[in-house]
This record gives structure tokens, C-alpha cells and sequence, in this order.
């Protein structure tokens, strides 16, 4: 079975400052891939960062960074230089590639509110 | 531009009746797509995976006879929700997939649907 975990139902984050949202994951899959998310109140998922279980070196998008610590089964997303825009549900997300068919879960999410 | 596209966006129907919601992969043939339920202020439930040409494999608690998923070719998926009720209200989404191991982190997903059942 695989599991994710998000402890932070919500966060405040001051404008242009730097935030850490936790997740933690578990799973018996040998291989797997560790994804966040944005959804904004519209919906639509919108895809931040990705890594690879066997990767060397944490994942680097723009202002998102992947702090991905595999002993510790943490996996978790630091925004740099925080923006208004950035106010949204983030998501972690795990996708294990051999024992769980390729399936994607969702942790349980944390209300991000970056304020001015 | 989008590469999965989910149609309709917002549907209200009456309660006991069904509606069908289309999932597309645009650019490219999705072997697996997948099929998620969302409440307001909660994570996304895996409902099913729906693989081209075969049955639909139902996440526990989920029932197939309520939520029917057809996989008719390597662009199209539709969920339909069948006798709806008030407490099927939700936002569904889809998510497409090249593959499984072989395709990494490509997964993209649908804009969703809001279902309201009156």
C-alpha cells in the first residue's frame, strides 16, 4: 500500500518570503515518482515538480524546489520568493510505477495564503 | 494548450437521472486514464483506472454499478454517473497517462467537472 501525508491543513506565508510545505509518503514500491500540485479555486490542477525515486539530485522548477530526503520518506515543496498568485490548495502527490499499476494519490492537501 | 481535455465543465441535473462526463486526450493516446473525485476543501480520491479496451478497476468503496467508466479507444474515456443523487454532487476530474513506468512524471489532467444535483 502507499500512503502520503500532508500535517498542514493551512499556511501563511508573507509576501516575497520563502515557504515549506511538508509531505511525507510511504510505500513498498521500489520505484516511484513524487509530484506537487497547485489547484487554484477553479480547479484545474496545475503541475509544479516532479521526482523520480532514484534521482541523485533534488528537482529545481523556477521558484519551486523538491527537498527530497528518500531515508526520511519526506518530500517536501519550498517556494521561494513568495507571490500573491501563489495563494492556492497545494497538493503531494506519489505515483508508484510497479506495485500500484502506475496510480496517482493525493495527500490531503495545504491551503497556501500568501499575504501582502 | 491543454492536452486533456474534460467536457462539460459545470452540468446540473435532476436527481434519479444520469449524466456522462467525457474525458480526451488531445495530442497524444492515453493507455490509462484516471478518474478522481474531489469535495470541497479535500484531497482527490482515486475513483477508478480505466485502461483502453478493458474493464475499469474500482478503487475500494467505490461502486462500479454508480459510476460507470468506458475506455472505448486510446482518446476518450467517459465516466457516467447513473441515478444521481444530491450526495454525488462533487468536482470530478480525469488524469491521462502515456504508461506506467516508461512515462515518469507525464500525467496531465482535464480542467474537471462540477456536478450539482438538484
Amino acid at each position: 500500500a502507499q500512503k502520503i501525508t500532508q500535517t498542514q491543513p493551512g499556511m501563511f506565508v508573507q509576501e516575497k518570503e520563502a515557504v515549506t510545505l511538508d509531505c511525507t509518503y510511504d510505500t513498498s514500491d521500489p520505484s516511484y515518482g513524487l509530484f506537487w500540485y497547485k489547484q487554484p479555486s477553479s480547479g484545474e490542477m496545475i503541475f509544479l515538480i516532479y521526482q523520480g525515486s532514484y534521482d541523485q539530485q533534488n528537482a529545481t522548477e523556477g521558484r519551486y524546489s523538491l527537498n527530497f530526503q528518500k531515508a526520511r520518506k519526506s518530500a517536501n515543496l519550498v517556494i521561494s520568493a513568495s507571490q500573491l498568485g501563489d495563494s492556492a490548495m497545494y497538493f503531494c502527490a506519489m505515483r508508484g510505477f510497479y506495485n500500484q499499476g502506475g496510480k496517482l494519490i493525493f495527500g490531503q492537501g495545504t491551503e497556501l495564503s500568501v499575504k501582502p | 494548450g491543454a492536452v486533456v481535455s474534460q467536457h462539460p465543465s459545470w452540468v446540473i441535473c435532476k436527481s434519479g437521472t444520469s449524466v456522462k462526463i467525457e474525458c480526451r486526450s488531445l495530442d497524444f493516446q492515453a493507455t490509462t486514464m484516471f478518474w478522481y473525485r474531489q469535495f470541497p476543501k479535500q484531497s482527490l480520491m482515486l475513483m477508478a483506472t480505466s485502461n483502453e479496451g478493458s474493464k475499469a478497476t474500482y478503487e475500494q468503496g467505490v461502486e462500479k454499478d454508480k459510476f460507470l467508466i468506458n475506455h472505448a479507444s486510446l482518446t476518450l474515456s467517459t465516466l457516467t454517473v447513473t441515478s444521481a443523487h444530491p450526495e454525488d454532487s462533487s468536482f470530478y476530474i480525469c488524469s491521462a497517462s502515456l504508461g506506467t513506468a516508461s512515462s515518469g512524471n507525464t500525467i496531465y489532467f482535464g480542467e474537471g467537472s462540477w456536478l450539482t444535483v438538484v
